[in-house]
């Protein structure tokens, strides 16, 4: 069965500074793995995703992910922390023959001036 | 460009009541999905649809119902609400085939009494 785990409940990080939220996936076969970004009281929205390719993705407001197989995580970093970016954020995980999606429990993403 | 577009906003039930969430898409995706979303549980798949007449459980489906009669739309049905299922609800689509990223609704906050 897929699973994804997010083991970091919060991430607090100054403005400026590098951040990294982690992600680690379960699923047999090759991965389909996205990002998505939530603000307060609102949907979710697209970040990135890593289909096949070079294991760096990047995607919109300057994030970019690492997929690494070998670790089965797909971490999203960020090389300077905006306090716009402070939002809850999600990792998900599709298996290739295209079927459900499943997201990770979720990672506050704190960023203080 | 409506995307996925989802009624009530908003919901207050009693006990033993039933209702119907709406979700609706307009970008002939495929693949449509209900989630909820509570405090430190992330978003959990209740049900699925991998196309027209098509559908599966997720991760915690009791105590909800699904059909999918066209490509458009893919309600939510509570047969008799509980307490428990106090939550965000979430409408997703996306085109099936696994790579492509799901599109979210703006959320149904229903609470049960």
């Amino acid at each position: 069965a897929q699973s994804v785990a997010q083991p970091e409940d919060q991430v607090n990080v100054a403005e400026g500074n590098p951040l990294t939220v982690k992600c680690t996936y379960s699923v047999s076969g090759n991965p389909y793995l996205f990002w998505y970004v939530q603000y307060p009281n609102r949907g979710l929205q697209f970040l990135l995703k890593y289909i096949t390719g070079d294991n760096l993705v990047k995607g919109s407001y300057g994030f970019e992910a690492e997929f690494n197989k070998s670790q089965t995580s797909f971490h999203l970093k960020k090389p300077s922390a905006l306090v716009s970016d402070s939002a809850l954020y999600f990792c998900a995980v599709r298996d290739i023959s295209g079927g459900k999606l499943i997201f990770g429990q979720g990672t506050e993403l704190s960023v203080k001036p | 460009n409506a995307g996925v577009t989802q009624t009530p906003k908003f919901q207050v039930l009693k006990t033993g009541q039933s209702m119907t969430l709406q979700c609706a898409q307009d970008m002939n995706h495929e693949y449509m999905s209900w989630y909820r979303q509570d405090p430190g549980m992330g978003l959990r798949l209740i049900h699925y649809s991998v196309g027209a007449g098509i559908t599966d459980q997720g991760e915690v489906p009791n105590g909800y119902n699904v059909s999918r009669s066209t490509t458009e739309d893919f309600p939510l049905r509570l047969l008799s609400a509980a307490p428990s299922q106090t939550s965000v609800y979430f409408c997703a689509s996306s085109l099936v085939g696994g790579a492509g990223e799901a599109f979210f609704g703006q959320g149904t906050r229903l609470t049960v009494v």
